[in-house]
């Protein structure tokens, strides 16, 4: 257990929709990294959250955005939904210069 | 930019040792950390250097050269429970994880 929790944590929305994915972080820990999934592969940086400020994003289009509020759990939103979209979506949550970051179990969300 | 690169996959006998390498580029380094993510769970924390030389923390250890841009997580004593893919990822100077695609390790019997 890491302390970190996603919700929900299956979703099925229909292409065109909009999506909201909410993660608490764990207790103490300042900042929070959203990453995007594929099936086989390496976890994909979306953007980072620090004291409610976006620190930073990695190759994702404007639709892709976010929130951080001030207790530091987080949201990552996602307008116009395509089927490209489908994928596990993980919540890391850390302290600032931390050695690693701890990870919730993931949302996984299929676009029909 | 920040890239890493790792086998896709390796496959090492219970009982035996297994290295699993990663190479990286970056425009700015703090350390490398390895992360290991079992089908279905999330990615968990296993190990980071900040400098060169070998961390060790009981079967696991990884390794860092800076000059190299080279580093390698090495498993002892290989359990059927390690099967699972190992991601090697770069934390920049902006405090960002990048990862790697990873790496799937195969444990034969």
């Amino acid at each position: 257990e890491t302390g970190v929790t996603q919700s929900p944590t299956h979703l099925i929305k229909t292409r065109g929709q909009q999506v909201t994915l909410r993660c608490s972080s764990q207790s103490g820990h300042n900042t929070v990294s959203w990453y995007q999934q594929a099936l086989g592969q390496g976890p994909q940086f979306i953007f980072q959250y620090y004291r409610e400020e976006e620190n930073g994003r990695g190759n994702f289009p404007p639709r892709f955005s976010g929130l951080q509020f001030p207790n530091y759990s987080s949201e990552l939103n996602v307008n116009a939904l395509e089927l490209d979209d489908s994928a596990l979506y993980l919540c890391a949550s850390s302290l600032w210069g931390d050695r690693g970051a701890f990870f919730g179990q993931g949302t996984r969300l299929t676009v029909v | 930019g920040q890239s890493l690169e790792q086998p896709s996959e390796v496959t090492a006998v219970e009982g035996a040792i297994v290295q699993m390498n990663c190479t990286y580029q970056t425009s700015g380094f703090y350390g490398l950390s390895w992360y290991q993510q079992h089908d279905g769970g999330a990615p968990t924390f296993l190990s980071y250097n900040a400098l060169d030389g070998l961390e060790e923390t009981g079967r696991f250890s990884s390794f860092l050269s800076r000059s190299d841009s080279y580093g390698y997580l090495l498993l002892q004593e290989l359990q059927m429970k390690d099967s699972a893919s190992y991601f090697c990822a770069v934390r920049g100077r902006d405090d960002k994880i990048i990862f790697g695609k990873g790496t799937r390790l195969h444990i034969l019997p």
